[in-house]
């Protein structure tokens, strides 16, 4: 079946600019996570939903940034005045999360982020 | 949250078994050992998850010792392929996970 997408694969934008990052999970996965790696870096957590609780924002660096999740499914990622420092890639990752066992996160293509 | 620590990066020939250690000294009860394989410009992929003693599947061994405070990734007969950055992770299932540099495995032909 299809795996997670992402949208767009790259994004330039200038700085000061605001951008939407799109994730599309597995269908039937209830839980959605964010994560940005910058290069050479391993992944940094950002946000992450599960069903209809309320997230968990732990990970968002600035107020700067801000996600939703729309009917438990599609979510997008939004950050407001990029800077270059938010240059990265921004991953997604959803996975099924039911009963006792562990159940592994399924990684999309990531979006390439560039900020002038 | 239990930090790890592993090589930031081995060479091996193709054909030959690879071994990465990962160093977990706060692991916690409820913790369990997770890897994931990371190839460029795509997301990390799970590869093997354990808690005590030894897991196989059909990629990958386990190898974790009693006290919990290592693991021991085990790659058997590497290709080329299996050029990536493997990572090791402790922490609690199905909670987001927390990535430290990996090691970056080289197989040379």
């Amino acid at each position: 079946g299809a795996g997670v997408s992402q949208s767009p694969s790259n994004k330039v934008t200038e700085k000061g600019k605001d951008v939407e990052l799109r994730c599309d999970p597995i269908s039937g996965h209830t839980a959605l996570y964010w994560y940005r790696q910058s290069l050479g870096q391993g992944l940094e957590f950002l946000i992450y939903f599960q069903g209809n609780s309320a997230p968990d924002k732990s990970g968002l660096p600035s107020d700067r940034f801000s996600a939703e999740r729309t009917g438990g499914s599609v979510s997008t990622l939004t950050i407001q005045r990029t800077q270059q420092e938010d240059s990265a890639v921004y991953l997604c990752a959803s996975s099924r999360v039911a009963g006792g066992g562990y159940n592994e996160q399924f990684f999309g293509p990531g979006t390439r982020l560039t900020v002038l | 949250l239990a930090k790890t620590t592993q090589p930031i990066s081995m060479d091996s020939y193709e054909g030959q078994e690879v071994n990465i250690t990962c160093s977990h000294n706060n692991i916690a009860t409820n913790d369990y050992i997770t890897w994931y394989q990371q190839f460029p410009s795509q997301g990390p992929r799970f590869i093997i998850q354990g808690y005590k003693t030894k897991v196989t599947n059909e990629v990958a061994s386990l190898f974790i010792p009693a006290d919990r405070k290592s693991s021991t990734l085990s790659l058997p007969r590497v290709s080329l392929s299996d050029t990536a950055v493997y990572y090791c992770l402790v922490g609690e299932r199905n909670t987001p996970l927390v990535f430290g540099k990996g090691t970056r495995l080289s197989v040379i032909a």
